[in-house]
């Protein structure tokens, strides 16, 4: 599984829109990049996923260059509700399999 | 929306005890994990679980660590003899064939 690094921290305010960039440079090539949310005190709840280029749904949209060895996700105008852990995940075949996170990014949206 | 359900939410039990958590996945799904989060640091693989037996499990899951599907709708978790240093807070998945996993709420484990 790949190996991702992401930052550690990030702030925003109500409004923005909000990028959490991620590096992977060992992903494999049938490794989908996946990201999940995490709450405080809740289990981690899946975002988006994408293999290559962009992929958006009525959540956030992932962007992943052609190299694959780095993605973003972008969150469009973030509430303060959008307050949490996010994680960058690499996942064989995009399918079920056992999920090992790293620490995340924890993005704080002030008002 | 079809959820994990976890219970109990919170169990205090003393260190020695016997511990069961117990989960219902999504009824459809096919694979069943635990993972578990000690306060403050990230989330941990356990175990997973798929047609009747243990697909994978990492290396914190010793021979203390047990999961049994028992009727076809809950999947358990049990620990044999609690430490303190089990103290944290305890998820359960599922997933279909194809497909994200989905979290249930947690049951948080206090061992004191």
């Amino acid at each position: 599984l790949a190996k991702t690094t992401q930052p550690i921290s990030m702030d925003s305010y109500e409004g923005q829109e909000v990028n959490i960039t991620c590096s992977h440079n060992n992903i494999a090539t049938n490794d989908y990049i996946t990201w999940y949310q995490q709450f405080p005190s809740q289990g981690p709840r899946f975002i988006i996923q994408g293999y290559k280029t962009k992929v958006t749904n009525e959540v956030a949209s992932l962007f992943i260059p052609a190299d694959r060895k780095s993605s973003t996700l972008s969150l469009p105008r973030v509430s303060l509700s959008d307050t949490a852990v996010y994680y960058c995940l690499g996942l064989y075949g995009g399918s079920q399999g056992n999920l090992i996170f790293g620490k995340g990014t924890k993005l704080s949206v002030k008002p | 929306e079809p959820e994990v359900t976890q219970t109990p939410s919170h169990q205090v039990t003393q260190m020695g005890q016997e511990v069961i958590l117990r989960c219902v996945p999504i009824s459809n799904h096919l694979y069943f994990y635990w993972y578990r989060q000690i306060l403050g640091q990230k989330v941990e693989f356990l175990v997973s679980f798929y047609n009747n037996e243990i697909s994978e499990k990492s290396e914190i899951f010793d021979d203390q660590f047990s999961v049994e599907r028992p009727d076809g709708s809950n999947f358990t978790l049990k620990i044999r003899s609690t430490k303190l240093e089990d103290s944290a807070m305890y998820f359960c998945a599922s997933s279909p064939l194809r497909g994200e996993a989905f979290f249930g709420q947690g049951t948080r484990l206090t061992v004191v």
